[in-house]
């Protein structure tokens, strides 16, 4: 079993929709839950951190933990087409870990 | 604040010839390292992790080597290229809350 896996993609949405993304992740101790967005051949930034399970809201995204489940999720609402990317769920223990990523096109 | 400084960019290398990458950061003490790669529409793939200085933990068996001789200095190696070594080549510091952060990479083309 993958320590991390995404719900496969791709992903369209037309703009001003909001897109929802999903990981699941295999170690029930995992503690630290991250998404990165990465835009084609470049690294991958940053966008979200999650450690508690709940909702954590920053601008338009919105993380959704869920410790029982072993599930992550991202929420994007109002998608602009600059939100095309492929984004990528990470777990970080010991290591870090990352899905396979989810690329997301927002149609204008 | 943090910065990470990876490079090269880009690098043609032809099959059989040695690799040296280097990734530097500044403004942080004792982070975790990381390197990753990434094949041409692919997920990213650990190669090696490091806690500390001189501590190399391998993910996947192949004919690259990691060192880690200074706290914020970590260079991936290889003695001679592959083909299959082509790829997007990512280094990454974490801090105590387990955020990382990635250098800007260095594309990789072995010829």
């Amino acid at each position: 079993q993958k320590e991390v896996e995404q719900n496969s993609g791709p992903l369209s949405v037309p703009e001003g929709a909001i897109a929802s993304l999903n990981c699941t992740y295999s170690d029930r101790g995992s503690q630290s839950f991250f998404w990165y967005r990465q835009y084609s051949g470049k690294s991958p930034e940053l966008i979200m951190s999650i450690y508690s399970n709940g909702d954590k809201e920053d601008g338009r995204f919105t993380a959704q933990l869920n410790k029982a489940s072993q599930y992550v999720s991202l929420l994007i609402r109002d998608s602009q087409p600059s939100d095309s990317a492929t984004y990528l769920c990470a777990v970080n223990d010991y290591k870090l870990s990352f899905g396979a990523g989810t690329t997301v096109t927002v149609r204008a | 604040s943090q910065t990470i400084h990876q490079w090269p960019a880009t690098l043609v290398q032809p099959v059989g010839s040695p690799l040296s990458l280097e990734c530097t950061v500044e403004g942080t003490s004792n982070p975790n390292l990381y390197w990753y790669r990434q094949a041409a529409g692919r997920g990213l793939q650990l190669l090696f992790y490091s806690v500390g200085i001189g501590q190399i933990s391998s993910e996947v068996p192949q004919n690259l080597s990691a060192s880690r001789p200074q706290d914020r200095q970590f260079i991936l190696s290889s003695k001679k290229l592959l083909l299959s070594d082509s790829g997007f080549y990512l280094c990454a510091w974490s801090s105590m809350d387990k955020r990382a952060f990635f250098g800007q990479g260095t594309r990789l083309t072995v010829v």
